[in-house]
């Protein structure tokens, strides 16, 4: 079956700019987790779904970043006044449960000009 | 402050030989960790896991060995193959939580 999809699989944008990263989790999945790759380091926490509501967004840096999950399936990563520090990979994973495997989606690489 | 550190940036091993990839803790909450492979291009694949109750767990050529009292954990690969080229993060996690916090990395080199 279809695993994680996340697009764009590249974004270029400009300082300042607003960007959208949308997964699509695998189907009948739950849980859904959002996470950020910078250059030589592991993933990092920024958000976890159960269902449609945020269980735990303690991750997210600041103000300028929130995702949503309407229906409990596809969600999306919004990232306003971008800066250029917020270049990275960012990783979104699902999982049937809170306690189960995680799979993860190729990433969408955001660089800020 | 790094609650999961992978102190070597990167092993390089001849094919048919133990790769050795270690990993240290620091948080004592820390109950459930896992090892995850990456391929450039691609998300992290996870490849095996161990509780906190034991002390290793095997699949195949993969093996994790938990040490608690020193907060270290690593994974046995035997016999290393070229395929087994990549990144290798150490994960760990609070089962009661939702987080689950990433080492950065061991790039694994298998020279044929």
């Amino acid at each position: 079956g279809a695993g994680v999809s996340q697009t764009p699989s590249n974004k270029v944008t400009e300082k300042g700019k607003y960007v959208e990263l949308r997964c699509d989790p695998i189907s009948g999945h739950t849980a859904l987790y959002w996470y950020r790759q910078s250059l030589g380091q592991g993933p990092e926490f920024l958000i976890y779904f159960q269902g449609t509501g945020a269980a735990d967004d303690s991750g997210l840096p600041n103000d300028r970043f929130f995702a949503v999950r309407p229906e409990g399936s596809v969600s999306t990563l919004k990232i306003q006044r971008t800066e250029r520090g917020d270049s990275a990979v960012y990783l979104c994973a699902s999982s049937s449960g809170q306690q189960e495997t995680q799979y993860f989606g190729p990433g969408t690489r955001l660089l800020v000009l | 402050d790094q609650q999961v550190k992978q102190n070597s940036p990167s092993l390089s091993v001849q094919e048919g030989r133990i790769s050795i990839l270690n990993c240290d803790y620091t948080n004592s909450m820390f109950d459930y960790f896992l090892w995850y492979k990456k391929y450039p291009a691609e998300g992290p694949t996870f490849l095996i896991s161990i509780s906190s109750i034991k002390d290793k767990n095997e699949d195949g050529r993969f093996t994790v060995f938990l040490n608690k009292s020193a907060k270290h954990l690593s994974l046995h690969i035997v016999p290393s193959q070229p395929g087994d080229s990549a990144v290798y993060f150490c994960a760990a996690k609070n089962t009661g939580g939702f987080k689950t916090i990433f080492g950065a990395g061991t790039r694994l080199f298998v020279k044929a």
